[in-house]
């Protein structure tokens, strides 16, 4: 089983419609969560960052399951210029706090 | 916010040559630097974990000969691909994190396209 799953979509959705990933996670121990964009033949950049409470910014909400061990992302309003690869980021356990990642989820809004 | 300079964007070499990608924090200390690869439609894939003044950690499977990486100071590491092969074509980016960080994001380089011919 992989650390870090995520459905590699493509998720294909009008402009202006609300859509969700989600990513599991195997390690229970994993410390910190982030998603990633991605845009193509670019360096991911952080999106935002994953709190046990639930966060939001604007029109992103991610929110975490410790329970089930995933993590999700929430996209309201979708915009032409979220088209991207989104990309669920989870620190393992130990000294390094080496970031893993999963595969990616791919959207594609369109008008 | 905290920037990671890395150079080369981009690189055409021949097979069996050398070629050196170098990662800058420009506005901050990287006690460490990760280095990864990622194949068209890939995940990133973690290659090695390079530590200020330390010898790098290889993840399994990443020849530490054939991927020579060099943490000599708290701003700059370097990664080496020694006798690269058309197989070795791939995009190759570095991440940090500020010193003393835990819990916030990474800061990427903007990455390497390295083709093999």
């Amino acid at each position: 089983r992989k650390e870090v799953e995520q459905d590699p979509g493509p998720f294909n959705v009008p402009e202006g419609a609300t859509v969700a990933f989600n990513c599991t996670y195997s390690n229970s121990a994993s410390q910190s969560f982030f998603w990633y964009r991605q845009d193509c033949r670019k360096e991911p950049k952080l999106l935002m960052s994953v709190y046990s409470s639930g966060n939001e910014d604007g029109r992103f909400t991610a929110q975490l399951n410790r329970a089930s061990q995933y993590i999700s992302l929430l996209i309201r309003d979708s915009k032409l210029s979220d088209s991207a690869t989104y990309l669920c980021v989870v620190i393992l356990p130990g000294g390094s706090y080496i970031p893993t990642f999963g595969r990616g989820t791919s959207l594609i809004v369109h008008p | 916010g905290a920037v990671v300079s890395q150079h080369p964007s981009w690189v055409i070499c021949k097979s069996g040559t050398s070629v050196k990608i170098e990662c800058r924090s420009l506005d901050f200390q990287a006690t460490t630097m990760f280095w990864y690869r990622q194949f068209p439609k890939q995940s990133l894939m973690l290659m090695a974990t390079s530590n200020e003044g330390s010898k790098a950690t290889y993840e399994q499977g990443v020849e530490k000969d054939k991927f020579l990486i060099n943490h000599a100071s708290l701003t700059l590491s370097t990664l080496t691909v020694t006798s690269a092969h058309p197989e070795d074509s791939s995009f190759y980016i570095c991440s940090a994190r500020e010193l003393g960080g835990a819990d916030y994001g990474y800061t990427f380089g903007s990455g390497t396209r390295l083709t093999v011919v």
